[in-house]
This record gives C-alpha cells, structure tokens and sequence, in this order.
C-alpha cells in the first residue's frame, strides 16, 4: 500500500541555517503530495502541496518539489528561524483519497 | 471564513464510559475526516464522512462511529473506553473529498485523557 517515510528528529539548527526535512514516498498512480506543521498545542496547519511531477509548492519561506523519479518530497528554507520549530509532516493522497502519513520530524531551532 | 472547530478541547473520562466528539467544518466544505494522533502510533486514520455517508473507514474497531449531518456538522462517537483511546483527535474538512488533489483543513483537535 501507500506509504511516506520522513527523516527522524529531532533536528536541531541554529537560528539562520538551511534546512532539509526529507520526505519519501511509496504509492500507485500519481498523488498528491503535502506538508503540514504543527505548532505545541495546536492542530495541523497545512504548510504547501503539489499535486503533479515537478510541481513546486512554497509558503513562508518554505519549498519542496514534487519529484517522481526519485518519488521524494523534500522540504527545505533558507534560513531558519526560532519560531519555526515544531513538527513537520510529510503527507500522500492517493487513489483512496485517505491522507497518508508520515511519522513527523520535530524541528527545534535554537538562537 | 471561520476555520475548522472542534468542541469540546479538551475532556477527561474513565474507562468504560463514552463519548462524543464534534466538528463544525468549513463553511461550505462536505467532506469530514477524523483522525487519531497520539505519540506511539502518530496519525491515524479513523473515517471519511461525505453528504451524510461514510465514504472510507481506517482500521479501528468498531467503538469507534461517526456521523455527519445535513449541515456538514460532524460527531464520532467512542464507547466503551479504554486507556489506549487517550489521544488526539483531529477533525479535517474539505470541499469535495473526492479529489486526490483535495486539500484537508485542519481543527485545532480535541484532547482526550481515559483515566
């Protein structure tokens, strides 16, 4: 079946460093592909998708590519800030509509 | 436009007893998902409600029902409670469900603590 792996975490950066969260992913025909974040206390805010091949999402600073021959997702800034830590995660919707996930990565930046 | 609710935030109850859990979606989003996040098992999948019909179900017995109504409101429903069901719970709306390029909003969660 579907499935998205996430690289573990904790990941500790200093403030303005570059981030990468890899994001990998296993599906039949041609999903969409989602990151979310979610803040201590809180729900889950959707941070950008893409929903075909080479497809660019970004927001607040933040980007990842849809690459289908390499079936990755990799999220990536520029230049981290301390009110970007929480919990990243990497997201499919497939043929069955349900939103897979992966196991999130705790993002801790400090100043 | 308001976004996703979820009442109650927070609830404590003991095993055995049940409880109801609800969402008020976006207005005019038809789909609901619900999902259960706790730190062992992360994010799970519970079901899909779409005009009032289940549409997907995850692998959850069957203590775990919901429902949605003519207005898109949403409950699900845990009985019989055990300590492994504190978590979590996220409600998500969106405006068709039917679409893999569909975009799922979440709600802020309802905390569940089974003593």
């Amino acid at each position: 079946g579907d499935s998205v792996t996430q690289m573990e975490g904790p990941v500790t950066l200093s403030e303005e460093a570059f981030l990468t969260i890899n994001c990998t992913y296993t599906a039949t025909g041609y999903p969409s592909l989602f990151w979310y974040v979610q803040y201590p206390g809180e729900g889950l805010q959707l941070l950008l998708k893409a929903t075909k091949a080479d497809d660019k999402g970004s927001n607040k600073g933040f980007e990842a590519t849809y690459r289908k021959e390499t079936t990755s997702f990799h999220l990536e800034k520029g230049s981290v800030q301390v009110s970007d830590s929480a919990v990243y995660f990497c997201a499919l919707r497939g043929s069955n509509y349900q939103l897979i996930w992966g196991a999130g990565t705790k993002l801790i930046i400090k100043p | 436009k308001a976004g996703v609710t979820q009442t109650p935030r927070y609830l404590i109850k003991t095993r055995g007893q049940q409880v109801t859990l609800s969402c008020s979606p976006i207005s005019g989003h038809r789909s609901v998902s619900w999902y259960q996040q706790t730190p062992g098992q992360g994010l799970q999948f519970l079901f899909e409600y779409f005009s009032e019909t289940q549409r997907n179900k995850g692998n959850f017995p069957g203590r775990f029902s919901g429902r949605q109504f003519s207005n898109s409101r949403s409950e699900m429903n845990v009985s019989t409670l055990e300590l492994g069901d504190s978590a979590l719970y996220l409600c998500a709306s969106s405006s068709l469900g039917g679409a893999v390029t569909d975009t799922q909003y979440f709600g802020p969660g309802t905390r569940l603590t089974v003593l």
